[in-house]
C-alpha cells in the first residue's frame, strides 16, 4: 500500500509564475490536508479538504493560493503569480474519513523555490 | 490563542544518553497531542500520540511521552539515544472532536554526536 504521494518532489519558479503542487492521498483515504513550512518555521496548516468539498480553508492565504480535491485523480494546489515568500515545503497529508481521531499520514513535500 | 510552544530549538546530546525534548500548549478546549519526526529531506512520521487514558504513552524508536494536564505540557523523552535519532522533532496538538486541523510547534533539532 503506497504511502501519501506527492510531486514534483522539487520545483523552481520564476516570479510572476504558476505553481502546481499535486497530492495523491493513501488508497482509502478521503481528507486531505495541506500544510506549508517555511524556512525554519514549524509546518503551518492551509487547507482541509474532501472529494469535491472545502472542509477549512482557514489557513490559506487571501490572494494566489488555491486547492482542490476533485472526484478523480490528486489534490492541487495552486500558488498563482509566485513571489520569493512562497518559497518553502509545501506537504500534504490524508486520512481516512469518520470518527473524532483520524491519523494523518504525510508526504515526503514538495519543496518550491522562486527566483 | 491556541499555540504549541517548543522551549528548545537545538538539543545536542550525546550518544546513548537521555534526552527530554520540551512541548507546551496553550487551548481552551481538549486536545490531542502529537510527536513527529522529520528527518531531512523527508516528510513528518508520527513517533506517539495522546488521546485519552493512560497519561504516559509509548510510541516508536523507544521513545515516550507524558501528559500533563495541569502544566499543559506533553514532554518527549528517550532513556538512550542513538546517532540515527539525529532529527527535527515537532509537537502538535488537534482539537478534540473539531476536524484536522494540526497545530504545530517550531521543531527542536536533536543532534546525536558520537
Amino acid at each position: 500500500n503506497a504511502g501519501v504521494m506527492q510531486n514534483p518532489r522539487h520545483l523552481v519558479r520564476r516570479r510572476g509564475q504558476e505553481a502546481r503542487l499535486r497530492c495523491s492521498p493513501m488508497k482509502g483515504h478521503s481528507h486531505v490536508y495541506w500544510y506549508r513550512q517555511l524556512p525554519e518555521e514549524g509546518l503551518k496548516f492551509m487547507v482541509y479538504l474532501q472529494k469535491e468539498n472545502i472542509i477549512d480553508e482557514s489557513g490559506m492565504p487571501k490572494e494566489r493560493f488555491s486547492a482542490e480535491f476533485p472526484k478523480e485523480g490528486p489534490s492541487i494546489l495552486r500558488i498563482q503569480q509566485v513571489v520569493r515568500g512562497d518559497s518553502a515545503a509545501y506537504f500534504c497529508a490524508s486520512s481516512q474519513p469518520g470518527g473524532s481521531y483520524n491519523e494523518q499520514f504525510f508526504g515526503p513535500g514538495t519543496r518550491l523555490t522562486v527566483l | 490563542a491556541q499555540s504549541v510552544t517548543q522551549l528548545d530549538s537545538q538539543v545536542p546530546v550525546f550518544e546513548e544518553a537521555p534526552v527530554e525534548l520540551r512541548c507546551n500548549y496553550s487551548s481552551s478546549v481538549s486536545v490531542y497531542l502529537f510527536w513527529y519526526v522529520q528527518y531531512p529531506n523527508q516528510g513528518l512520521q508520527l513517533l506517539l500520540k495522546y488521546l485519552s487514558g493512560s497519561t504516559l504513552v509509548k510510541g516508536i524508536n523507544g521513545f515516550e511521552a507524558e501528559f500533563n494536564k495541569s502544566q499543559t505540557s506533553f514532554h518527549l523523552r528517550k532513556p538512550s539515544v542513538h546517532i540515527s535519532d539525529t532529527a527535527e522533532y515537532f509537537c502538535a496538538f488537534l482539537l478534540y472532536n473539531q476536524g484536522g486541523k494540526l497545530i504545530f510547534g517550531q521543531g527542536t533539532e536533536l543532534s546525536v554526536k558520537p
